[in-house]
């Protein structure tokens, strides 16, 4: 499975759109881009996921490049529940493993 | 709503004891995974089972052993705990093939091993 770059921390204005960029410049062509969230003391949280079109649902739209190299998770008006851990995961989900790397820590502030 | 639920949210156990983990699902989902989360590790894959009985190794198996005996239930076993595995334990569960990518998770154990 292709690994993933994010940076490590962000900062966002509560009600401003939040963009989390993911470099996956060795993504191959069977390989979806999942993004998951962690809030402080749970577990992992579904957000959304694409291949190559851009995906919208009710947490967050997805921005896949046209090369597929890179990706950006918007969420459109961030609030401070937002604040939370974001991962982003290539993989082909053959196998149904995941790889969690370190992810964007978001800090949605007032 | 998938509900993945976790027997406890601490738990503090000695060096040498043997400790169980259970979770739970209630969404049929045949893949069930166990995860452990230390900081600046990210998470990281024990042991996964993608239907009952069946069971295959992660990335980082060594010291745990797993159970799936039914399909709603997968544990974890720390045969004897050691201090290096104090940590975050979650679980997970999926559906199986094109449609089930998205992993549900519980909300952990945190356990420690003194």
């Amino acid at each position: 499975d292709a690994k993933t770059t994010q940076p490590p921390s962000m900062d966002c204005a509560e009600g401003r759109a939040a963009n989390l960029p993911c470099n996956h410049s060795t993504i191959s062509g069977n390989e979806y881009v999942y993004w998951y969230r962690q809030i402080h003391s749970q577990g992992p949280q579904y957000i959304i996921h694409g291949l190559k079109n851009n995906e919208t649902n009710e947490m967050a739209s997805l921005i896949i490049t046209e090369d597929r190299k890179s990706s950006t998770l918007i969420l459109p008006h961030a609030t401070l529940r937002d604040t939370a851990v974001y991962y982003c995961i290539v993989y082909t989900g053959t196998a149904s493993k995941l790889t969690f790397g370190t992810g964007t820590r978001l800090q949605v502030t007032l | 709503d998938v509900k993945v639920t976790q027997s406890s949210r601490y738990l503090v156990k000695r060096t040498g004891e043997k400790v169980f983990l259970e979770c739970v699902q209630d969404m049929d989902h045949e893949n069930m995974f166990w995860y452990r989360q230390d900081p600046g590790l990210g998470l990281r894959l024990i042991y996964f089972s993608y239907d009952v009985k069946m069971k295959e190794k992660g990335d980082i198996p060594e010291g745990y052993s797993v159970s799936r005996e039914k399909k709603e239930r997968f544990s974890l076993i720390l045969e004897s705990a050691s201090t290096n595995q104090t940590s975050m334990y979650l679980c997970a569960s999926s559906l199986r093939g094109v449609k089930g990518y998205e992993q549900y998770f519980g909300p952990g154990t945190r356990l420690t091993v003194t």
